[in-house]
């Protein structure tokens, strides 16, 4: 059964960069597009990007110049990193996997549970 | 435009039938995607593809599109319906995910 599992730092400064894993267990990253997710405190669910184990990414415009994301295949696992942080970046961050290998569908089928962050001095 | 507009909340009674829309541009030339989301859970995909079920969700989830519009619909509310509800899909000129606002669905 495959699994996903944020892991990171639950409160970050503000301006500083927040760094998030992604640990993928059950199966390969290889082939699938994996998504990051967020939601804001009783808000809605914003799509942050996508990451393939070739490196191809694709980001959210809204958030492009702050966003980085990579695949680490060795240790099945993909990552996120914000910088310059701010309030307004305190939500809930969710990895996610697209339905089927090699293509970009946006039909999530398997969600991590879920990390907290709090962008707070 | 590159939005996805949901009502924001929908009620249904009990083993009644309920439909939570979605409405925009993108919805021309990509399939929506639905997701279920209970409070402090990850959501939950449960129709891809316009009409299709992962296995596991029940049958009393169907789904249909016509135009710049998106349904869900559950027939035969149960009271574990009651969540939130997302759609998505692509923006096909930027060719990246846009989800809906969500609409909160209470079952009476």
């Amino acid at each position: 059964q495959v699994q996903l599992q944020e892991s990171g730092p639950g409160l970050v400064k503000p301006s500083e960069t927040l760094s998030l894993i992604c640990n993928v267990t059950g199966a390969s990253i290889s082939s699938y597009y994996f998504s990051w997710i967020r939601q804001s405190p009783g808000k809605g669910l914003e799509w942050i990007g996508y990451i393939h184990e070739s490196g191809s990414t694709n980001y959210n415009p809204s958030l492009k110049s702050r966003v980085t994301m990579s695949a680490d295949t060795s240790r099945n696992q993909f990552s996120l990193k914000l910088t310059a942080v701010t309030a307004a970046d305190t939500a809930f961050y969710y990895c996610a996997r697209d339905r089927l290998p090699h293509l970009v569908l946006y039909a999530l089928d398997i969600w991590g549970p879920g990390t907290a962050v709090t962008v707070s001095s | 435009s590159s939005e996805l507009t949901q009502d924001p909340a929908v009620s249904v009674a009990l083993g009644q039938t309920v439909r939570i829309t979605c409405q925009g541009d993108s919805l021309r030339f990509s399939f929506a995607s639905w997701y279920q989301q209970k409070p402090g859970q990850a959501p939950v995909l449960v129709v891809y593809d316009k009409t299709h079920r992962p296995s596991g969700i029940p049958d009393r989830f169907s789904a249909s599109a016509s135009g710049d519009t998106a349904s869900l619909t559950i027939t035969g509310a149960q009271a574990e319906d009651e969540a939130d509800y997302f759609c998505n899909s692509r923006d096909v000129t930027s060719n990246h995910a846009i989800f809906g606002g969500g609409t909160k669905l209470t079952v009476l």
